[in-house]
C-alpha cells in the first residue's frame, strides 16, 4: 500500500512558466514533509520541506503548500528554468517509536523545463 | 570531497556472488541508511542504524544484511546476488527527528 502517492510520473512545462509537482498521502500520522531533487546520476539533495503545522513553506523560487484535510501538498516552482529540469520526490516523515522518524518516498516526477 | 561516499559507483556482478557496497560519511551524523531505486518505484528503505550498535530492517530488507563498523561507515552486502537486486543503490545520513536525509552518489549495481 503506497502511502506517498506522485501521480503524474512526468510534467512538461515551458521556461519562465510555473511549475506545479502534486503529492497524495495517506498515513495521517505524517508530520513533516520534503521535496528532493534528483539530477540523472546523482543522488537525491534536500529541496525544501514543510511541518505539519504549517500550510505554506516558501524558499526562493520554490513554494510547498500544504493541505492536511486534503492529505495533499504541492511543488511550485517559479519562473521554472531549464536547470530545474530533474526527477523531484515527495517524501513524508513519522515517528516510528524509540525516538526514530522514518521517511517515506514517492515514485518521483520528472520534470522537463522547455527553453 | 562530497559528504557522503558510497563505492563502487558501479558493479555488474553475476548470479549467486557475495558483494559488498560501502558508504562512508563526513558529517558527523548518527543516523545512516540505505535505499533502492527501480525505475517508477521510487526510493524504498531497506535497512536503517542509529548507531554503532542498533540496526533496523527497513520494509524491503530480504537478501541483504548490513554492518555499522563505524560511526561513519554502513555497509550493505548481498550474501547471494539475484538478477532482481538490479538497481541504484543509495546511502543516507541524518541528524535524526523531523529533519532532511543527505545522500550519496548512488552505487548502480547489475546482477546477470
Amino acid at each position: 500500500d503506497q502511502q506517498v502517492k506522485q501521480n503524474s510520473p512526468s510534467l512538461s512545462v515551458q521556461e519562465g512558466r510555473i511549475s506545479i509537482l502534486n503529492c497524495d498521502y495517506t498515513n495521517s500520522m505524517f508530520d513533516y514533509f520534503l521535496w528532493y531533487k534528483k539530477y540523472p546520476a546523482e543522488g537525491p539533495t534536500f529541496l525544501i520541506s514543510i511541518s505539519s503545522i504549517k500550510d505554506k513553506n516558501e524558499d526562493g523560487r520554490f513554494t510547498v503548500f500544504l493541505n492536511k484535510s486534503a492529505k495533499h501538498l504541492s511543488l511550485h516552482i517559479v519562473p521554472s528554468q531549464p536547470g530545474d529540469s530533474a526527477v523531484y520526490f515527495c517524501a513524508a516523515s513519522a515517528y516510528s517509536g524509540a525516538g526514530s522518524y522514518q521517511l517515506t518516498f514517492g515514485k518521483g516526477t520528472k520534470l522537463s523545463v522547455i527553453p | 570531497d562530497a559528504d557522503v561516499t558510497q563505492t563502487p559507483r558501479n558493479r555488474i556482478t553475476k548470479t549467486g556472488k557475495r558483494i559488498m557496497l560501502e558508504c562512508s560519511q563526513t558529517k558527523g551524523h548518527d543516523r545512516m541508511y540505505w535505499y533502492r531505486q527501480d525505475p517508477g518505484l521510487g526510493l524504498r528503505l531497506i535497512y536503517y542504524s542509529f548507531d554503532v550498535k542498533d540496526i533496523n530492517k527497513g520494509e524491503i530488507s530480504d537478501g541483504y544484511s548490513v554492518s555499522r563498523q563505524a560511526q561513519a561507515k554502513f555497509s550493505l552486502s548481498l550474501e547471494s546476488a539475484i538478477p532482481n537486486q538490479t538497481a541504484l543503490y543509495f546511502c543516507a545520513t541524518g541528524e535524526g527527528g523531523n529533519t532532511e536525509a543527505f545522500f550519496g552518489q548512488g552505487t548502480r549495481l547489475t546482477v546477470v
